[in-house]
């Protein structure tokens, strides 16, 4: 599983978008990469995953450089609720590959 | 489908008692992870199964802790004797054997042993 690097914590204002990046300089060629964000109290949810260039869901965008050696997770419009710790992981998931998570970012919103 | 279901929530025991944690994934999820996550070691995975076979079991911390999956719909997760320093939230994951699928956590079983 490919090392991920991603800010310890980030805060925000409602209404602003946000970009968390993860680095994963030894990503191979079959990793996906892949984002979940935990509200506190619960367990952590999938947000999106991608493999390169872009990717768009209800929730949020992920971005993927030619390299793929590092991926943004882009909410738009953050709101008090988006306060949460976001979750960067990056294998190949392929028959169940252990899902293991680094210390991921908190992101604080702020009114 | 209810998701993924950990019994009990919330779980106060005593130091030195057996205190067993109980999980039921969701149906037809052939994965299922048994994490721990406290605010110094963070989201931990203890040991995952597949097809109820144990795959890995790297993440369990001691010989106190074991896992079991008597079939497709129940897992647990038992510790004995408890101690102070595993008051952690537990968390029950599952997940399809289907390429990048995401997997679905429970509620977790907060646990404080006094």
């Amino acid at each position: 599983l490919a090392k991920t690097t991603q800010p310890i914590s980030m805060d925000s204002y409602e209404g602003q978008e946000v970009n968390i990046t993860c680095s994963h300089n030894n990503i191979a060629t079959n990793d996906y990469i892949t984002w979940y964000q935990q509200f506190p109290s619960q367990g952590p949810r999938f947000i999106i995953q991608g493999y390169k260039t872009k990717v768009t869901n209800e929730v949020a965008s992920l971005f993927i450089p030619a390299d793929r050696k590092s991926s943004t997770l882009s909410l738009p419009r953050v709101s008090l609720s988006d306060t949460a710790v976001y979750y960067c992981l990056v294998g190949e998931w392929e028959y169940g590959n252990k899902l293991v998570f680094g210390a991921g970012t908190i992101l604080r919103v702020k009114s | 489908d209810a998701g993924v279901i950990q019994s009990p929530r919330h779980e106060v025991t005593e130091m030195g008692q057996e205190v067993t944690l109980r999980c039921k994934p969701i149906s037809g999820h052939d994965y299922l992870f048994w994490y721990r996550q406290t605010m110094m070691r963070g989201l931990e995975l203890l040991i995952y199964f597949n097809n109820n076979v144990p795959i890995d079991d790297s993440g369990m911390p001691e010989d106190r802790f074991s896992a079991k999956m008597p079939n497709a719909s129940f897992s647990t997760l038992k510790i004995q004797p408890s101690e102070p320093r595993d008051s952690a939230v537990y968390f029950c994951a599952s997940r399809p054997t289907v390429l990048n699928t995401e997997a679905f956590f429970g509620q977790g079983t907060r646990l404080t042993v006094v």
